[in-house]
């Protein structure tokens, strides 16, 4: 099993359509989350961290996290065709005072569509 | 303007070669970090620093070296002993004085050995 799970896509949504990228993780220790967005070519750029249950909403986008079922999802709210991207999701057990390693998954590709 | 630079962008060298990437940050971050990326495979940890003078390995090291004698600084060496050296190279940099553990990334290195 990997540690981190994405389910690689591609993820068709139409222009405006809510996306609904998901994520599962093997290791309970785990405390903080992340949400990467990698355009074709380029480095990731971060997009949403959330280290405690619920919903986190910033602009278009909101991340859930769900501890006890160890899942992690980022919505995409009125998807752009600039939104075509691939998605990394990354997690860690890192504690205070310490470098957070992180542990990637290979990343869910989205494309909208117009 | 502050950030994380990495040179150069693409890079070929011969096998049996040594090859130094440069990864210089002005954000005042005390962590760095090395992955290397490949086709279909998630972000890999080769290197990471929590401070000047200190460095652990990742889950990927062997056949790499890295030195950190600035704060600034985070280079990494590719050596003739890496089995597979053509990779996307990505440093990156993080606080560590609070929870937010969120890393930054550069631009990336494509390095190509044939």
């Amino acid at each position: 099993q990997k540690e981190v799970e994405q389910n690689s896509g591609p993820l068709s949504v139409p222009e405006g359509a809510i996306a609904s990228l998901n994520c599962t993780y093997s290791d309970r220790g785990s405390q903080s989350f992340f949400w990467y967005r990698q355009y074709s070519g380029k480095s990731p750029e971060l997009i949403m961290s959330i280290y405690s249950n619920g919903d986190k909403e910033d602009g278009r986008f909101t991340a859930q996290l769900n501890k006890a079922s160890q899942y992690v999802s980022l919505l995409i709210r009125d998807s752009q065709p600039s939104d075509s991207a691939t998605y990394l999701c990354a997690v860690t057990r890192a504690n205070t005072g310490t470098a957070s390693k992180l542990t990637f998954g290979t990343g869910t590709r989205l494309q909208v569509t117009l | 303007d502050g950030g994380i630079t990495q040179s150069p962008k693409y890079l070929f060298r011969k096998e049996g070669q040594n090859v130094t990437l440069s990864c210089e940050q002005n954000l005042n971050h005390d962590a760095m970090y090395w992955y290397r990326q490949d086709p279909g495979q998630g972000l890999r940890l080769i290197y990471y620093s929590q401070i000047v003078n200190d460095f652990q390995k990742g889950d990927i090291a062997e056949g790499y070296s890295v030195s950190r004698e600035k704060k600034e600084s985070f280079p990494l060496t590719v050596t003739s002993a890496q089995k597979n050296p053509t990779a996307f190279y990505l440093c990156a940099s993080s606080t560590i004085r609070d929870l937010a553990y969120e890393q930054y990334f550069g631009p990336g290195t494509r390095l190509t050995v044939t």
